[in-house]
């Protein structure tokens, strides 16, 4: 069965230090990847996405997260970070070939950045 | 471009009573998903619609849930005899092309069932 697991369920850091927020899944083959954010009581808004190709892929706000296929990992990560990006994290995968279409979302990574 | 409207944002029902959601998708997305957000259980996929049919529903509840597309500017999700344990935030999604996981959010709208 197809999962993603976010270990960290807070990170705190200061303003202006560099960032990594660590995503696993579980999927057969090679899936779709994500990430979405979640600001407070809004919905939430697409980060940045792998479908396949180079691992690095780049997304908006200066984020971007690698993909290994090798360690089944698809990790955010943002070189200095700003206290307007305190939010909610969410990792999810698509398991679309498959055939389905829907997103399964790891729990979450609140992010916390102290000026 | 106006994004996904969830109505309402906020709702609160007593245990027993009937709930309704509406989600109006961004116009011209095919396909609209459903998912509830608790603290506990994180982010559940509940159901989605593609050209208004429905496609997958096995994330709902067996009983007193149900969801309707009965156009495609608009699907509801209706929760019956609500229970406190249905208090989450019910979040709604449309894309243009779901197959490759883009979605677009909605608010949300909050249900409290006392």
């Amino acid at each position: 069965a197809q999962s993603v697991t976010q270990p960290d369920a807070r990170v705190t850091v200061s303003e202006g230090a560099s960032l990594q927020l660590r995503c696993k899944y579980s999927y057969s083959a090679t899936p779709y990847l994500f990430w979405y954010v979640q600001y407070p009581r809004q919905g939430l808004q697409l980060l940045l996405k792998y479908y396949s190709g180079d691992p690095v892929v780049q997304g908006v706000n200066s984020f971007e997260a690698e993909f290994s296929k090798s360690n089944s990992s698809f990790h955010l990560q943002k070189a200095s970070v700003h206290w307007s990006d305190s939010a909610v994290y969410f990792c999810a995968l698509s398991p679309a070939s498959s055939g389905s279409w829907q997103l399964i979302f790891g729990s979450g990574t609140q992010l916390t950045v102290m000026p | 471009n106006a994004g996904v409207i969830q109505t309402p944002r906020h709702k609160v029902t007593g245990k027993g009573q009937e709930a309704t959601l509406w989600c109006e998708p961004i116009s011209g997305h095919s396909a609209v998903f459903w998912y509830r957000q608790t603290i506990v259980q994180g982010l559940e996929f509940l159901t989605y619609f593609r050209n208004q049919a429905p496609i997958d529903d096995s994330g709902m509840p067996k009983e007193r849930f149900s969801a309707q597309m009965p156009n495609q500017s608009h699907s509801t999700l209706k929760i019956q005899s609500t229970q406190p344990q249905d208090s989450a935030v019910y979040l709604c999604a449309s894309s243009n092309r779901a197959n490759t996981g883009q979605l677009y959010f909605g608010e949300g709208s909050k249900l409290t069932v006392l």
